[in-house]
C-alpha cells in the first residue's frame, strides 16, 4: 500500500504563513486522490478543513487554503494564530482506499 | 445531525477477538461508503478498512488483512468490524468514519487495549 509523507514539525510565528505538503509515494498527487486536510487537537477527533484538494467548510477559517503543489497536496496558513497550533492530517484516496500522512505538528510560536 | 456512536472495545488477551460496533443516524446510512480507522495513542489516525454501501466491496490496510472483518447491517443502519487474533499491536481507539459532501464525520470512538 501507497506512503504518505509530511514533514513531521513545523513552527510558524504569529501572523506568519506556513505551507504543509502531503506526498504520495506511488507519484504526483492529483485530484483523483481527493485530498483531505484534518485538524486534530489534542483529545479530539479530527476535523475535516479541507477536501477535494481546495474546497472549503463553512467552519474552515478563510486563513486555510489548499492546493496542489510540486506533485503534492499543500495546506498553506497565511496569518497564523495561536489556535491553529494542532496536528495536522492529510489522506489520499486511492481507488477507495484510504492513506493517512503522519501529520504535521504545527507549532505557532 | 450525522451520529456515530462506536461500542465493543475493551481489554483483551492477545490471540482473543472483539467486535466492534457503530450505530449510525442522521443520514440514509444505506446509501453510503463506511470505513474504521484507528489511532493509537500519540500517533495519527491509520484507515483500517471500509465497505461498499450494499456490504458488496471491503477492502482491508495490508496489516489486519485476513484478521479483520468489515460488515454492515442496512436495516439496523449499524457497521460492524470483526476483529479475530488480536495483537499488541492492535491497541488503538478505533473510530467508524462517514463523508458525505466533503466532511468526514467521525465517532468519539471506542477504545481496544491488547493486553496480558
Amino acid at each position: 500500500q501507497a506512503v504518505v509523507t509530511q514533514e513531521p514539525s513545523l513552527t510558524v510565528s504569529p501572523g506568519g504563513t506556513v505551507t504543509l505538503t502531503c506526498g504520495s509515494s506511488t507519484g504526483a498527487v492529483t485530484s483523483g486522490h481527493y485530498p483531505y486536510w484534518f485538524q486534530q487537537r489534542p483529545g479530539q477527533a479530527p476535523r475535516t478543513l479541507i477536501y477535494d484538494i481546495s474546497s472549503k467548510h463553512s467552519w474552515t477559517p478563510a486563513r486555510f487554503s489548499g492546493s496542489l503543489l510540486g506533485g503534492k497536496a499543500a495546506l498553506t496558513l497565511s496569518g497564523a494564530q495561536p489556535e491553529d497550533e494542532a496536528e495536522y492530517y492529510c489522506l489520499l484516496s486511492y481507488s477507495g482506499d484510504w492513506v493517512f500522512g503522519g501529520g504535521t505538528k504545527l507549532t505557532v510560536l | 445531525e450525522v451520529q456515530l456512536v462506536e461500542s465493543g472495545g475493551g481489554l483483551i488477551q492477545p490471540g482473543g477477538s472483539l467486535r466492534l460496533s457503530c450505530a449510525a443516524s442522521g443520514f440514509t446510512f444505506k446509501t453510503y461508503w463506511m470505513h474504521w480507522v484507528r489511532q493509537a495513542a500519540g500517533k495519527g489516525p491509520v484507515w483500517v478498512s471500509r465497505i461498499s454501501s450494499d456490504g458488496r466491496s471491503t477492502s482491508y490496510a495490508d496489516s489486519v488483512k485476513g484478521r479483520f472483518t468489515i460488515s454492515r447491517d442496512n436495516a439496523k443502519n449499524t457497521l460492524y468490524l470483526r476483529m479475530n487474533s488480536l495483537r499488541a499491536e492492535d491497541t488503538a481507539v478505533y473510530y467508524c468514519v462517514q463523508c458525505s459532501g466533503g466532511n468526514c464525520n467521525w465517532g468519539q470512538g471506542t477504545l481496544v487495549t491488547v493486553s496480558s
